[in-house]
């Protein structure tokens, strides 16, 4: 039973464009989400994370739009370069240890 | 300062045999845990653990054991290998905030 769901699989962009990764989530107990990002042979990384409390955050060039009523959420990466290509991680936090439910992944191409 | 380290990084193993995973964190974090990564699964928690002697099951634990004697330090042990335990074995840790840092993983193969 996969708890927070994402989309697409892969996506290939050419620089400077603006790819957009998808989630959707069914516990409503998930009170953090939370974008990581994975380059080869690397662990996972924080890039940004929001609250449901508000519909949006931007840091830098990386955008989350939250929709709470609809239980979805979404990177979108301004201004894409090569060196954003990467796997990007959906997760959402709940209980008292903030374990993270991670979506499947979606690897990010960003052609020179 | 070395922050969380995995090892071994690489690990080839047969069926059958007992493996240790090891996880040293120098931050002191309340907060560990053990995930694994498997492509088109993302990562799944296996285990974590809120303090030294405290552990506690995650969504995928069958088949692994954990322990906690000190702070710094989360082995986690496959009794008996299987080769659907195949897979990249990250360990993490948080201490207050939301934020879990990651080591850098091992690859583990069972033949």
């Amino acid at each position: 039973q996969q708890q927070v769901k994402q989309s697409p699989q892969s996506l290939i962009v050419q620089k400077g464009g603006i790819p957009i990764i998808n989630c959707a989530y069914e516990n409503t107990a998930f009170d953090y989400f939370p974008w990581y990002q994975q380059f080869p042979g690397k662990g996972p990384a924080l890039l940004i994370a929001i609250r449901p409390d508000v519909s949006e955050k931007k840091e830098g060039r990386f955008t989350i739009s939250f929709n709470k009523s609809a239980k979805q959420f979404s990177l979108h990466i301004m201004d894409s370069q090569p060196g954003d290509s990467a796997t990007y991680f959906c997760a959402a936090t709940s209980g008292s240890a903030r374990q993270l439910t991670f979506g499947s992944g979606t690897q990010l191409t960003v052609l020179p | 300062d070395a922050g969380i380290t995995q090892s071994p990084r690489y690990k080839i193993t047969e069926t059958g045999r007992q493996v240790t995973l090891m996880c040293h964190q120098t931050w002191s974090h309340s907060y560990m845990f053990w995930y694994r990564q498997d492509l088109g699964h993302g990562l799944r928690l296996i285990y974590y653990s809120a303090a030294a002697d405290i552990t506690d099951k995650g969504e995928v634990p069958d088949g692994y054991v954990v322990s906690r004697s000190k702070t710094e330090n989360f082995p986690l042990t496959l009794e008996s290998a299987t080769r659907s335990q195949t897979s990249v074995y990250f360990c993490a840790s948080r201490q207050g905030t939301d934020t879990q840092y990651f080591g850098p993983g091992t690859r583990l193969t069972v033949l």
